[in-house]
Formats: C-alpha cells, sequence, structure tokens
C-alpha cells in the first residue's frame, strides 16, 4: 500500500498570504489528523477529520481550518500567515476514529512552510 | 489532561550496546501510548504501541518497550543499538477519544560506532 502523501512538500510563503495544504491518506484510512511541529512547541495537534467531520480540534487560532472529502483527502487552510506559522506540517492517517480503538497513526512527511 | 515527558533530551549510546530512551505519563483511565520515530526531513514512523496486555511490547526495528503502570512509565528498549538506529525518538499518549496524540518533546538518540 501507499503511505501518506502530502504535496506540497516545501511552500514559502509572504505574512498576510494564505495557503494550503493537502494529505491523501493511506488508502482504506477515513480518519485523517494534522499536526503543527516547530523547534520551539515541538509536537502539536491541530485537528482530526472523520468522514467528512472534524472531530477534535486543538488549541489554534481560528485562522488554521481543514476539511475532508468523501474520498477521505484532507486538506487544512492558513489564513492570514504570521512569521511563527512557519513549521512542518505533518499528516497522519489511521482505520478508525472510534473511542477507544487501539489503531496507530501513519504519518506523511510533511510540508515544510516557511513564512518570510 | 493526559501527558508525557521525555526527562532527556539526548541519549549518547555506543553501537552494539543496548539502549533505553525514557518515557513517564500522566493519564486520567487506561493509557494508549505510542512510540514514534523521526529521521532527517522525514515525518515520523510508528514503532509501537500499548493498548492493553502484556508489559512488554515488541515493535518494528528490533525496538520494544516496557510498560510500568505503578511507575507511570513507558520507556523504550533494544538489546543492541545500531548507528542506523539515531534518530529523534517520540513518546506519545492519546487524549481522550480519537485519534488525538499528545507528544512528548523528543529524545535524540546518538549511536556512536
Amino acid at each position: 500500500k501507499a503511505g501518506v502523501t502530502q504535496t506540497p512538500r516545501y511552500l514559502i510563503k509572504t505574512r498576510g498570504q494564505q495557503v494550503t495544504l493537502s494529505c491523501s491518506p493511506i488508502s482504506g484510512h477515513r480518519s485523517v489528523s494534522w499536526y503543527q511541529q516547530t523547534p520551539g512547541q515541538g509536537l502539536q495537534f491541530l485537528f482530526e477529520y472523520f468522514s467528512e467531520t472534524q472531530r477534535n480540534k486543538g488549541n489554534f487560532p481560528g485562522r488554521f481550518s481543514g476539511r475532508q472529502f468523501s474520498n477521505s483527502r484532507s486538506e487544512m487552510n492558513v489564513s492570514t500567515l504570521e512569521l511563527g506559522d512557519s513549521a512542518l506540517y505533518l499528516c497522519a492517517s489511521s482505520q478508525t476514529s472510534f473511542r477507544d480503538s487501539g489503531y496507530e497513526q501513519y504519518f506523511g512527511p510533511g510540508t515544510r512552510l516557511t513564512v518570510t | 489532561a493526559q501527558s508525557v515527558a521525555q526527562p532527556e533530551d539526548q541519549v549518547n549510546v555506543a553501537e552494539g550496546n543496548p539502549l533505553t530512551v525514557k518515557c513517564t505519563y500522566s493519564v486520567s483511565g487506561n493509557p494508549y501510548l505510542f512510540w514514534y520515530v523521526q529521521y532527517p526531513n522525514r515525518g515520523l514512523q510508528f514503532l509501537l504501541k500499548y493498548i492493553t496486555g502484556d508489559n512488554l511490547v515488541k515493535g518494528s526495528y528490533g525496538f520494544e518497550a516496557e510498560f510500568n503502570k505503578s511507575q507511570t512509565s513507558f520507556h523504550l528498549k533494544k538489546p543492541s543499538a545500531l548507528v542506523s538506529d539515531s534518530a529523534l525518538y517520540f513518546c506519545a499518549v492519546r487524549e481522550g477519544g480519537y485519534n488525538k496524540l499528545i507528544f512528548g518533546a523528543g529524545t535524540r538518540l546518538a549511536v556512536h560506532p
């Protein structure tokens, strides 16, 4: 099976712009989660989608949003970019999102966003 | 709120020696614990998980982890380290239901020839 794919891999944007990142999960996986990784804050959960519904949201401002399509592919959007949004954005997929399931998440290679 | 702590920023080990990367957790209820590894310019790779059952969990690439409920620890171990094991290791706990993971700060493992 192909792994989780993320596009683009690298992105340079200017403050105030917006950006859309894309994630294709492993075939058959219906849950997609997004994480932000920075040297200062480490790995932080952004949100999770399952069956096109946001199940969980982390502590990020409303400038960060996402969606999931019927084929389980997901996008996240960051509007009005700030310098502090520079980070590696990781997408992860899992077989399920049911409570008390122990399925692991599989991560993509990430999108490196640089805001100048 | 759930949390995990990785007390060591870096662990140095000689090739062929056993290695341990430490993780302690704080959760309410039964913990779902995970270890991931990250190589430079790569995403996270799943190593192993503890959900329930045996306290010794075996995972990928010869790694294993020991769940200790009384010490609230989930240390990652390998009997004989390889130079190729050098990477950044993350311990994580699932928070609440669904798929939200809370990660530790990470431990950089350096295996020297």
